[in-house]
């Protein structure tokens, strides 16, 4: 079974500096997709950017990117200079490619910003 | 426009009740999912949908159960209310890629 782990309860960071969140995941599986998703206190859950595992490129959506390493099954998020609206809990998730069901979230990582 | 929507939002109820939360999406997305977010901010996913199968989580009783009146609507009625039943629900919708989410409705089984 796929597992998706993140191993930073939580998370602070200086306004304008930049923090890295950590995540692994366990698959069989060489098709698949990763997704970081943010949650601020008003509860919507935001895509913030999209991996997927046949690109060796990282992928990048301004300020934050994503250091994908495929052999050591790890997906971490930069996010570059901070800003307070960046404070939120920050979901990392797996989603299978053969079995668009089949989609598994970490437990999170709450992220705090200090100005 | 919103892309996702529940309703409602909140929804305070006593054990033993029945009751019905909406979802609609206007995304045109051929699949939709409701996942349950606890007190822990665990997010897991309930069931699957689209409009040629049902993918229901072993996990999840069978007083949950989603109807889908047409391909842009998921709702979610859920029997028998129980105390462990109180968390955020949130409805998603799929097309290829990445899951839309919508703001969650917050239930407190009383």
């Amino acid at each position: 079974a796929q597992t998706v782990t993140q191993s930073q309860p939580e998370m602070s960071v200086q306004e304008a500096e930049t923090v890295t969140l950590s995540c692994t995941y366990d698959t069989s599986e060489s098709d698949y997709y990763l997704f970081w998703y943010k949650q601020p206190p008003s509860r919507q859950m935001i895509l913030v950017i999209r991996q997927e595992a046949y690109k060796q490129q990282n992928a990048t959506e301004n300020r934050f990117s994503v250091n994908f390493q495929k052999a050591a099954k790890s997906f971490s998020l930069k996010i570059s200079d901070s800003q307070l609206g960046d404070a939120a809990m920050y979901f990392c998730a797996y989603r299978s490619g053969q079995n668009n069901n089949d989609m598994r979230f970490g437990a999170g990582t709450r992220l705090t910003v200090k100005p | 426009d919103t892309a996702v929507s529940q309703t409602p939002k909140y929804l305070v109820t006593q054990m033993g009740n029945d009751k019905s939360i909406k979802c609609e999406q206007n995304l045109g997305h051929d699949t939709m999912y409701w996942y349950k977010q606890d007190s822990k901010k665990f997010l897991k996913i309930m069931f699957s949908y689209n409009n040629k199968e049902l993918i229901i989580n072993e996990t999840v009783p069978n007083r949950f159960s989603p109807k889908s009146p047409d391909k842009a609507h998921l709702n979610l009625h859920i029997n028998s209310l129980e105390l462990g039943d109180s968390a955020v629900y949130f409805c998603a919708s799929s097309h290829v890629y990445e899951q839309y989410f919508g703001p969650g409705t917050r239930l407190t089984v009383t």
